[in-house]
């Protein structure tokens, strides 16, 4: 399976506290998104960045991405407790046409 | 920004029978749609990805017999699930691609089979 890792798999953190997810894959890819899942619904795109970037920003969101280390880390800051949800990565993979693999996904829990 | 509608959101059907699940994309033509399913607290996993007018591409392991998808349409593309048994029961999510839109996910679908 090409399905990456992400750790922690589950987090719980005070509103207002920063949380910071690790996503970890295996192989060459072509860029690397971010996506957000609410309980039982379908996924939102937050952030995609390309194997030739290193970071991106977004609003309150700070992605890295280390090809060297074939990892990637989502950091959001000043969290709110609307930002509880799942987040996954997903790989899109050079030489495949165009489908994702996502990893297993973190679970942040945003607290008042 | 680009839509994508699935349908029904939550569907119950008792053993034996068939389900089919829609996926539409609203606002622009889908090229490419693809099947996920995806259980309790895990990842979501390819089913298949399908191109309009062509024949879907199952991920090993999955039953094009049992998971049939059709792409007839640029805006459709249906999942239908046959002789449905209880460990069918998951969540479908369908995610549509086109040329200049990225991906978009559709709602998701929660089947019980029962």
């Amino acid at each position: 399976s090409q399905q990456g890792e992400e750790d922690p798999q589950a987090l719980s953190i005070q509103e207002g506290e920063n949380a910071t997810m690790n996503c970890s894959y295996k192989t060459s890819i072509n860029n690397l998104q971010w996506y957000r899942q609410n309980s039982g619904r379908g996924l939102v795109h937050l952030i995609l960045i390309r194997s030739n970037e290193r970071e991106k920003h977004s609003g309150r969101l700070r992605v890295t991405l280390d090809t060297s280390k074939k990892s990637s880390s989502l950091l959001i800051t000043a969290s709110r407790a609307a930002d509880t949800a799942s987040y996954f990565c997903a790989t899109g993979l050079t030489g495949t046409a165009s489908k994702l693999t996502f990893g297993t996904g973190t679970r942040l829990q945003v607290t008042l | 920004g680009a839509v994508v509608s699935q349908h029904p959101s939550r569907v119950i059907c008792k053993s034996g029978t068939s389900v089919k699940i829609e996926c539409r994309s609203l606002d622009f033509q889908a090229t490419t749609m693809f099947w996920y399913r995806q259980f309790p607290k895990q990842s979501l996993m390819l089913m298949a990805t399908s191109n309009e007018g062509s024949k879907a591409t199952y991920e090993q392991g999955v039953e094009k017999d049992k998971f049939l998808i059709n792409h007839a349409s640029l805006t459709l593309s249906t999942l239908t699930v046959t002789s449905a048994h209880p460990e069918d029961s998951s969540f479908y999510i369908c995610s549509a691609r086109g040329i200049n839109y990225g991906y978009t996910f559709g709602s998701g679908t929660r089947l019980t089979v029962v």
